[in-house]
Formats: C-alpha cells, structure tokens, sequence
C-alpha cells in the first residue's frame, strides 16, 4: 500500500495564482484533512471531510477550497496564492470504523512558496 | 478555543531519559496523541492516551492526567535518531475526529 500520498513535493507560485494540491490514500479511510505547518504555530487544520461528498472547515480555512467526489482522493484549491500561504501543507486520513484509538496518517508534505 | 502549551526546545544526552510535557485546555476531551516529526518529514504516531494514566511501548512512555489537562511523553535510554519533533495534539469530542496540535517541542539529542 502506497499510504497518503501528496503531489507536488514542492511549488513556487506568484502571487494571484491558483493551483490545486493533490492527495489520495489507498486506504478506503474515511476521514481525510488538510493541515498547514507553520514556524512557531504547529499544524493547523484548514478543512477535513467524514466522506466523499462531505466537507467541512477547520481552524484556517480562508482562502482555500476542497472537494471530496470520490473516498480515495481530497485535492485542497488555492483560488488566489497569496504570501501568507506560504507553508507546509499535509494531508492526512483516519478510519472512521476503526477503534477511537486509530490515529490520523499523513502525507509527506508539499512545500508551497507563494512570491 | 483550543490551548495547547509544550516546551519549544529541549536538549537531552545521549543514553539519558527526557520528559516532554504538554498541558491543555480544549472544548472537548476525546484522547491525546504524541507525534514525532523529523525535518523535512510528515508526522508519525507515537502513542495515544485517552484514560489517566501512564502507556508504555518500548523506550517510549505517555502519561495522561484529564483533572489537570497535562500529558508527558518519556523517552528513554535516549539515541541520536531520537532528535526530532515531538507534537502533543488533542482530539476534542466535537468535530470530526480531527486533531488540534501544539506547537511542538525539538529536541537535540547531544553525545
């Protein structure tokens, strides 16, 4: 099994640009989230979703868009790249039948740089 | 809110034990799960404590107190490997399961 997977590793966009993070799991889970990792700030959730055709915002979502059509994929949108986007970007899955001890696997990553 | 408070550094020897604290204040209680992140790397599962009380696996410990909001993750007999961050995160009861994290603790481990 792949995992989560996330694609592109790295991205440099300027500002006004949109673009679309990708992130699929092999693992029929079907909780998926989409964090932001920031110096001094930890990981922060921008939205999540409990299963395909359900999203919902987390803690950060402004300037971000998701989509859940199918349960193996969760792309996050950037409608309009802004400086302050600039992070570290995670996506991670859960299993929702699984024990309440199950925890959340993550992505490796995708650095965005936004100009 | 979610507040979520752990150490930003630590330095340990190697061979020696270290204690991570982290303590938290949240909406809602649903479990507490320590990560270990190396640069450049996603977050991995350590361990997870949803009752008081101390989990052990292997050289790695978590200890939970719910009536004061605190956890610890102990590591033991401390290897060179072990320098990384260390992430407290809680799930609160609403939601989606999702997780809210602290800021981290890095850890050097020095010979």
């Amino acid at each position: 099994n792949a995992g989560v997977t996330q694609t592109p590793k790295f991205q440099v966009l300027k500002t006004g640009q949109s673009m679309t993070l990708q992130c699929a799991q092999d693992m029929n889970h079907e909780y998926m989230s989409w964090y932001r990792q920031d110096p001094g700030m930890g990981l922060r959730l921008i939205h999540y979703s409990v299963g395909a055709g359900i999203t919902d915002q987390g803690e950060v979502p402004n300037g971000y868009n998701v989509s859940r059509s199918t349960t193996e994929d969760f792309p996050l949108r950037l409608l309009s790249a802004a400086p302050s986007q600039t992070s570290v970007y995670f996506c991670a899955s859960r299993s929702r039948a699984g024990l309440s001890t199950d925890t959340q696997y993550f992505g490796p990553g995708t650095r965005l740089t936004v100009l | 809110g979610q507040n979520i408070d752990q150490p930003t550094e630590m330095t340990a020897t190697e061979g020696a034990i270290v204690q991570i604290n982290c303590t938290y204040q949240t909406s809602g209680f649903n479990g507490l799960f320590w990560y270990q992140q190396h640069a450049g790397e996603a977050p991995t599962f350590l361990s997870y404590n949803v009752l008081d009380g101390l989990e052990e696996k292997g050289r790695f410990s978590s200890f939970l107190s719910r009536s004061k909001g605190y956890s610890y993750l102990l590591l033991k007999e401390l290897q060179m490997k072990d320098s990384a961050s260390y992430l407290c995160a809680v799930r609160p009861q609403t939601g989606a399961n999702n997780l809210f994290f602290g800021t981290g603790t890095r850890l050097t481990v020095i010979p």
